[in-house]
Formats: structure tokens, sequence, C-alpha cells
């Protein structure tokens, strides 16, 4: 059963830069994965950031970036904001048209 | 403006089903690709369904057999049909557009969400 896994919970210093990542229990994450990158703040609807590993979605700032750190996609945040406080989900492609989240990241401001 | 919006959401009793309507504005359902993704109370996103816009469709190991993703072009809307419903697929349902990551490969990512549906399994 594959399972993609990202970190519980991060903290970040207003002003200060941020990388969570997304990994996968058996293998590595590549291109291939086409990973995105979702925000999800309660009561909103959620924000699709990046997606192709690196390309920022329609009015994402560039303070967000995708990218592959060695076998796991990854979302810098730089300058944080206080309105970054948020939880963030990766996604990835599997193959064979099936997809699936990660856990998400439940990231902190402070 | 580009938008999906949900409907058909409620409570039902386990073993119950349910049938969620998605309405498209600004694009047809018929030349995109669709799919449907829930949050359980407290949980994280899970992707269910994708319904490719040749017609193709795929489910997570978690509703397959159980839910059935499908579209009706002349009224726009995709729908997914949930059987034997359980507990645990109590959850928030959001419909949403995908578009393809790359021209060559099936994958895609959500490029817009709707507000989504409740769900309430229970007796």
């Amino acid at each position: 059963q594959t399972v993609v896994t990202q970190e519980p919970s991060f903290s970040v210093s207003p002003g200060g830069t941020v990388t969570l990542t997304c990994g996968l229990s058996s293998g590595s994450v590549s291109t291939n994965s086409c990973p995105s990158w979702y925000r999800l703040t309660p009561g909103q609807t959620p924000r699709t950031l990046i997606y192709n590993t690196n390309s920022r979605s329609p009015g994402v700032p560039d303070r967000f970036s995708g990218s592959i750190l060695g076998n796991k996609a990854a979302l810098t945040i730089t300058g944080a904001q206080a309105d970054d406080e948020s939880e963030y989900y990766c996604m990835l492609y599997l193959g064979k048209g099936i997809s699936m989240f990660g856990g998400g990241t439940k990231l902190t401001v402070l | 403006e580009v938008q999906v919006v949900e409907s058909g959401g409620g409570l039902v009793q386990p073993g119950g089903s349910l049938r969620l309507s998605c309405a498209a504005s600004e694009f047809t359902v018929g030349t995109n690709n669709m799919t449907w993704v829930r949050q359980a109370p407290g949980k994280g996103l899970e992707w269910l369904s994708v319904i490719y816009s040749g017609g193709g469709t795929k489910y997570a190991d978690s509703v397959q057999g159980r839910f059935t993703i499908s579209r009706d072009t002349s009224k726009n809307t995709v729908s997914l049909q949930m059987n034997s419903l359980r507990a645990d697929d109590t959850a928030l349902y959001y419909c949403a557009r995908v578009s393809p990551s790359r021209s060559d490969s099936w994958s895609y990512y959500v490029d817009c969400w709707g507000q989504g549906t409740l769900v309430t399994v229970s007796s």
C-alpha cells in the first residue's frame, strides 16, 4: 500500500524560509510524479499553489516555489507571513490515472 | 468565471446511497477532466476518482466498487454515485476540474476547486 508522506507539522518565524517535503513510502518522487501543492485553510476553498513540480498557479506569489530535493518533492516558502499559516497538501500522480494526497503539513508562523 | 458548484450532500444511513452532483460554469465537462476529493473531519484530503475527457474513469481503492463517477454533457454536470456508504465516508466532498500536468502522461492537477458538499453517514 503506497503512502504519500509529509511532515505533520512545521513552524517558521515571520520572514523566515521553510521547506515542506513530500515523499513516497516506497520509492522516490521524481518529476514523473508531477507533484502539485495545495493550501487548505479552514472555511475556505482549497487553493492550488504549485503544479508539475515547479509551476506556480496564477496569482500565487513567487515566495512559493516547488522543486525535487533528493527523493522528495518540496515546497519552499520564503519570507513567511502570518497568513501563510495553514495546512499544505501535496498530491502525487502514481500512474494509470491514480493520484494520492499526502497527509498534510500544518504550518505555524510564530 | 470558471467554477464548479457541488450539491446533493446530506445525512444518510449506513448502507445507504447518495448521489452528488457538480455543475460547471464557463467550461464544458465533456472536454475537461474532472475529479472528486474528500476531507473527513479532522483528516486530510483524499483523492477519490477521476473522469477523463475521453470518458475513462479511475478510482481510489477505498471507493472502488462502491462509488461511480459519471458526467452528463447535456447538463454540463459531473456526478458521484455513492453506494454502500459507511460511517468513515462522512466527509466534505469536493468536485474539481483537473488539468493535464504534462502532455506526455495521464497525470493531472487540480486547477479549479468547488466549495464542497457535506455528507454525513450515521444512523
